[in-house]
């Protein structure tokens, strides 16, 4: 079974550029999740997607990103324009979420670097 | 709001020593507990999780949590560990209908 898959797994733009970032979740898995780690820092949470309807975007830092799932299959995280504070790594995280068997298979992750 | 804490930032064993990753949580209602692992270069994959019943739980390649629900705690442990386990290792909380909180990390260095 394919896993989540994430592309790029680097990008190194200019502060004012616009980047997307995008993710390919496992076959079947309607929850789709992003999250990013600054600096070191613990993995926070930016939002959710059920399908292609955004459950909880409560995460998000500004209107700087936009994320969308058309089609309820991949998504993409759009930052635009990138500041030098969106540096890190960014996850993206798929589940069935059936409540006896609730856990999250990520992709290998984007790493940001905002110059 | 849920938030989670790792005692340590970074751990350095020997090999064949024994592990304790500290991970306390804050929630007062009803958790499932994980813990998550990145070895160099890969993604982060599945360790261990807790859902309910007995509180000493194992995972994969030796790994084993205990949830003390008195003390918030879920503490990951092996009582032997392997150059193979140096990576980073995230606990993480879940409430019921909410989303995945996690730790901020704790990395772990094995020497031959």
């Amino acid at each position: 079974e394919a896993g989540v898959t994430q592309f790029p797994s680097h990008s190194v733009i200019e502060k004012g550029q616009t980047v997307t970032l995008r993710c390919d979740p496992i076959s079947g898995h309607d929850n789709l999740y992003w999250y990013r780690r600054v600096m070191g820092k613990e993995i926070k949470f930016l939002l959710h997607f059920v399908k292609e309807s955004k459950q909880d975007e409560s995460g998000m830092p500004n209107n700087r990103f936009l994320a969308e799932r058309t089609g309820g299959t991949y998504s993409t995280l759009k930052v635009q324009p990138a500041e030098l504070e969106d540096s890190g790594v960014y996850f993206c995280a798929s589940s069935q979420r059936a409540r006896d068997d609730e856990k999250l298979f990520f992709g290998s992750g984007t790493q940001l670097s905002v110059l | 709001a849920q938030s989670v804490s790792q005692h340590n930032h970074h751990v350095i064993l020997s090999e064949a020593a024994s592990l304790e990753l500290g991970c306390n949580y804050s929630y007062g209602g009803t958790v499932n507990l994980f813990w998550y692992v990145q070895y160099p270069g890969q993604h982060l994959q599945l360790l261990l999780k807790y859902f309910s019943g007995d509180p000493l739980v194992k995972g994969i390649k030796g790994f084993e949590a205990e949830f003390i629900k008195s003390k918030f705690s879920f503490n990951l442990r092996k009582p032997s560990v392997q150059w193979s386990d140096t990576a980073e290792y995230f606990c993480a909380v879940m409430a019921y209908g909410q989303n995945f909180v996690f730790g901020p990390g704790t990395r772990l260095s094995v020497l031959p």
